[in-house]
């Protein structure tokens, strides 16, 4: 248990739907972070946040929409996904947004059709 | 050149050895250094971070941080089967610098 909770842990969908990844955090923290995790790269920092305000979006397409309605909860609302999308999703906090550790949650593993 | 460039490995040691895992980075004014262990189809674990010059230990773990030469290490003492995973190096610039940059990993192989 890492204390950063994210929902679904799997999802399937088809390159026109919508949905919505979950990430909720009991640590207390101030910042978030979504991550993209593809097969042999590194980690990719999507989306900063802190306290709810976004710092940092890292050239993500306009197709991934984060929102953060408090300092507990991140989404991330996908539409018109492409197959190169398909990846590990991971939800991070950290107590603040510079030096501190980031603690991970167990990742949405999404697979477009 | 990477900004956090790490051996892909695998790296293949026999259980109860030392492994060593490498990590260099490029931004000079980087001041936090993470490492983390990632089992396959999980996610990433936080072992050691590291601020300051020299040796930090914890347990079997142990962090090596040289600026000067823009390098950070891990070892592993008295290596486990159940230490096989990919291990990420991760680097901040520190205040002000939220960007987490984190290496490819470097997978290890304890055999038993």
């Amino acid at each position: 248990e890492t204390g950063v909770t994210q929902t679904p842990r799997h999802l399937v969908m088809g390159m026109t739907n919508k949905k919505s990844l979950k990430c909720e955090q009991h640590l207390g923290h101030n910042a978030m972070y979504w991550y993209k995790q593809s097969a042999k790269k590194p980690l990719e920092l999507m989306f900063v946040y802190s306290l709810e305000e976004r710092v940092e979006n890292n050239s993500v397409p306009s197709r991934f929409s984060p929102e953060c309605p408090n300092s507990s909860h991140l989404f991330l609302h996908l539409h018109t996904l492409q197959p190169e999308d398909s990846a590990l999703y991971l939800c991070a906090s950290s107590q603040d947004f510079s030096n501190q550790p980031q603690h991970f949650g167990d990742g949405t593993r999404l697979s477009i059709l | 050149q990477k900004e956090v460039e790490q051996n892909s490995g695998p790296l293949s040691v026999p259980e109860g050895a030392i492994a060593s895992l490498n990590c260099t980075y490029s931004d000079r004014g980087s001041q936090s250094f993470f490492w983390y262990r990632q089992y396959s189809g999980k996610s990433p674990e936080l072992i050691m971070f590291i601020y300051s010059n020299g040796d930090k230990e914890d347990g079997r773990f142990t962090a090596q941080l040289n600026k000067a030469s823009q390098y950070v290490s891990l070892l592993i003492r008295d290596s486990q089967p159940s230490d096989s995973a990919t291990y990420l190096c991760a680097v901040n610039r520190g205040t002000g610098g939220f960007k987490t940059i984190f290496g490819a990993g470097t997978r290890l192989f304890v055999k038993a």
